[in-house]
């Protein structure tokens, strides 16, 4: 399974956009990049997953370039609900193999 | 639709002490995991099911930690006997055949051994 790396933690202010980049160098051909959020007190929450190139919805926006090796979550506009631990995956998609979440970044959203 | 139902949300129990945990999945989800989440950490998974087979369980310490999904619904995680070392939040989730790629998590029963 690949390996992911992302900062321990970042702090914003409302109203701020906030990119949180996460590295996978090891990332096989067949993986997609996925990114969860976990409130406290709550289990962890589908946010978005791509492939390639850009993807976005109604929470966020996931960068991830030609080479596929770092991915960015992208969060317009936070406020203090966004305040959360935010986990970045790589794996097959629909593969039976299981989703491996590392430590994760922990974003404090201050008024 | 309901999301990922566990009971009980939290569990304080001495050690050598058995303990259990229940989840109920989202309705039609086949697939159901159980994942340990200490404390600072993301969650790391201990057994995974496809309707009522283990098909995954390198993870689960199979000394003490047991688990079952009767009829491949309802699904039930034991611990015999718990350690202190055992304090954490036991996570449920679950997915469906077409959005594998998604798990839907439940709230977690936190469990302290003292």
């Amino acid at each position: 399974l690949a390996k992911t790396t992302q900062p321990i933690s970042m702090d914003s202010y409302e109203g701020q956009e906030v990119n949180i980049t996460c590295s996978h160098n090891n990332i096989a051909t067949n993986d997609y990049i996925t990114w969860y959020q976990q409130f406290p007190s709550q289990g962890p929450r589908f946010i978005i997953q791509g492939y390639k190139t850009k993807v976005t919805n109604e929470v966020a926006s996931l960068f991830i370039p030609a080479d596929r090796k770092s991915s960015t979550l992208s969060l317009p506009r936070v406020s203090l609900s966004d305040t959360a631990v935010y986990y970045c995956l790589v794996g097959e998609r629909g593969s039976a193999r299981q989703l491996t979440f590392g430590s994760g970044t922990q974003l404090t959203v201050l008024p | 639709e309901a999301g990922v139902v566990q009971s009980p949300r939290y569990k304080i129990i001495e050690k050598k002490q058995p303990v259990a945990f229940w989840c109920n999945p989202i309705s039609g989800h086949n697939t159901l995991y159980w994942y340990r989440q200490n404390l600072g950490q993301g969650p790391e998974l201990l057994i995974r099911y496809e309707n009522e087979e283990a098909v995954d369980d390198s993870q689960l310490p199979k000394d003490r930690f047991s688990a079952e999904r009767l009829k491949g619904v309802d699904s039930t995680l034991k611990i015999q006997p718990a350690e202190l070392g055992d304090s954490a939040v036991y996570l449920c989730a679950s997915s469906g055949d077409r959005t594998r790629f998604e798990q839907f998590f439940g709230p977690g029963t936190r469990l302290t051994v003292l």
